[in-house]
């Protein structure tokens, strides 16, 4: 069975500092990742999707990700903060024999000015 | 046009009433969900359609009713709900089911039964 772990349940930041979040997932086969961003009240939106190729991978509002296959991890990444991004960020993954994503339980970033 | 489109925004019912929630993509995708999210959690799958089949129903009572009249329309009844059903609804459409392809979410419909 398909699993996604993000450790950190909520992270603190100040604006302008550099983001980690982390996603380790578990999946038998080639693994479909994504990592979408939900604005309290709003539905999901897509960040970045990782299907194969480069593992580094560019996302909208500046973030990226890298997949380790070693780590079975897809941490997502951003150099500068803004307090725009406070938000709660959702990875998932799902792939060719899945019959659906599974989302991790989620990590709830707060920007401090 | 990479719009899911939900309405109503809002909705307020009792637990005797009849009500649907109303879903809508020109995208041409062939998949489309419906989840159910807590505060602070991450959203649960309630059903797939694809090609406006039912294909996965995640033992969901019977008082969801799901439906997809086409492939741009998915419709989500609800019937005697209970208080601990109050959630945000959240449709979402993908090009392809199984996890193979990015979902686009709607705004949700945020439901208060009372």
């Amino acid at each position: 069975a398909q699993s996604v772990t993000q450790p950190d349940i909520h992270i603190t930041v100040s604006e302008g500092a550099s983001l980690e979040l982390r996603c380790n997932y578990s999946y038998g086969a080639t693994p479909y990742l994504f990592w979408y961003v939900q604005s309290p009240g709003q539905g999901l939106q897509l960040l970045l999707k990782y299907f194969s190729g480069d593992t580094l991978v560019q996302g909208i509002k500046g973030f990226e990700a890298e997949f380790k296959r070693s780590q079975s991890s897809f941490n997502l990444r951003k150099p500068s903060v803004h307090w725009s991004d406070a938000a709660e960020y959702f990875c998932a993954v799902g792939g060719t024999n899945a019959g659906k994503s599974t989302f991790g339980d989620g990590t709830t970033l707060t920007v401090k000015p | 046009d990479t719009e899911v489109t939900q309405t109503p925004k809002h909705l307020v019912m009792g637990m005797t009433n009849k009500k649907s929630l109303k879903c809508e993509q020109h995208m041409g995708h062939r998949a489309m969900y419906w989840y159910k999210q807590k505060a602070k959690k991450p959203p649960e799958l309630m059903f797939v359609y694809s090609y406006e089949k039912l294909s996965i129903n995640e033992s969901v009572p019977s008082r969801f009713s799901p439906e997809c009249p086409n492939s741009s329309l998915l419709n989500l009844h609800l019937h005697a709900l209970q208080p601990e059903d109050s959630a945000l609804y959240l449709c979402a459409s993908s090009r392809f089911t199984g996890g193979r392809a990015e979902a686009f979410f709607g705004q949700g419909t945020r439901l208060t039964v009372v």
